[in-house]
């Protein structure tokens, strides 16, 4: 079966410090992966989504990178961040096999930046 | 991309049948209309997808009528542990070039 692993499960960072999440898929191949954000509050904000090793696309310019150097391996990075880039990170998963629009989200990252 | 209006909290008591409507006047041809659940400190979980008629699982049911301007979840006998974020999401497949994007949701509280 297929599972999706996203650590660390929370983390605090001072200001200017910088930022790797993590996020692989097990159980599955060529998976879309995606990376949302959470902020104080209900709404989710998809940051990137990738198609393939090394497509990354953007939706919102931001202090915030992605990266994808493996076909299971999803990187969101930061050089510097701000007090702005606190919130909840998920990442997720769909299979580009089937025509639907069901997606599974990992467990999340609680980021506190102080 | 379509935009979704859904209410932003409504109550319940536990044995109830909830329906959260969600309007979508503009909706494409192609696109699909989804439904998630969201516990707090979790990420979202898929419930139910569908494009025309009456789609129905073991969790919920989701009736779209004949123009597709809006759907409506309806969750039988809802339980305390019913209790989350629900998500109407309206757009293309995953496959087809679509992306999930997250309204505000309707915040359902059931009481005992």
């Amino acid at each position: 079966s297929q599972t999706i692993h996203q650590w660390p499960a929370t983390l605090v960072q001072p200001v200017g410090s910088p930022l790797s999440l993590e996020c692989t898929v097990e159980g599955t191949s060529n998976p879309n992966l995606y990376w949302y954000r959470q902020a104080a509050g209900r709404g989710l904000q998809l940051l990137f989504y990738s198609v393939g090793i090394g497509q990354i696309s953007s939706e919102v310019p931001q202090n915030l990178s992605a990266s994808r150097p493996q076909d299971r391996q999803f990187i969101l990075s930061s050089k510097k961040l701000l007090l702005s880039d606190s919130g909840f990170y998920l990442c997720a998963w769909s299979t580009g096999a089937m025509t639907n629009t069901e997606a599974f989200f990992g467990q999340g990252t609680r980021l506190t930046v102080v | 991309l379509a935009k979704t209006t859904q209410p932003i909290s409504m109550d319940s008591y536990e044995g109830q049948e909830v329906n959260i409507t969600c309007s979508h006047n503009n909706i494409a041809t192609n696109d699909y209309i989804t439904w998630y659940q969201q516990f707090p400190s979790q990420g979202p979980r898929f419930i139910i997808q569908g494009y025309k008629t009456k789609v129905t699982n073991e969790v919920a049911s989701l009736f779209i009528p004949a123009d597709r301007k809006s759907s409506t979840l309806s969750l039988p006998r809802v339980s305390l542990s019913d209790t989350a974020v629900y998500y109407c999401l309206v757009g293309l497949a995953l496959n087809q070039g679509g992306k999930l994007i997250f309204g505000q949701g309707t915040e359902l509280s059931v009481k005992p």
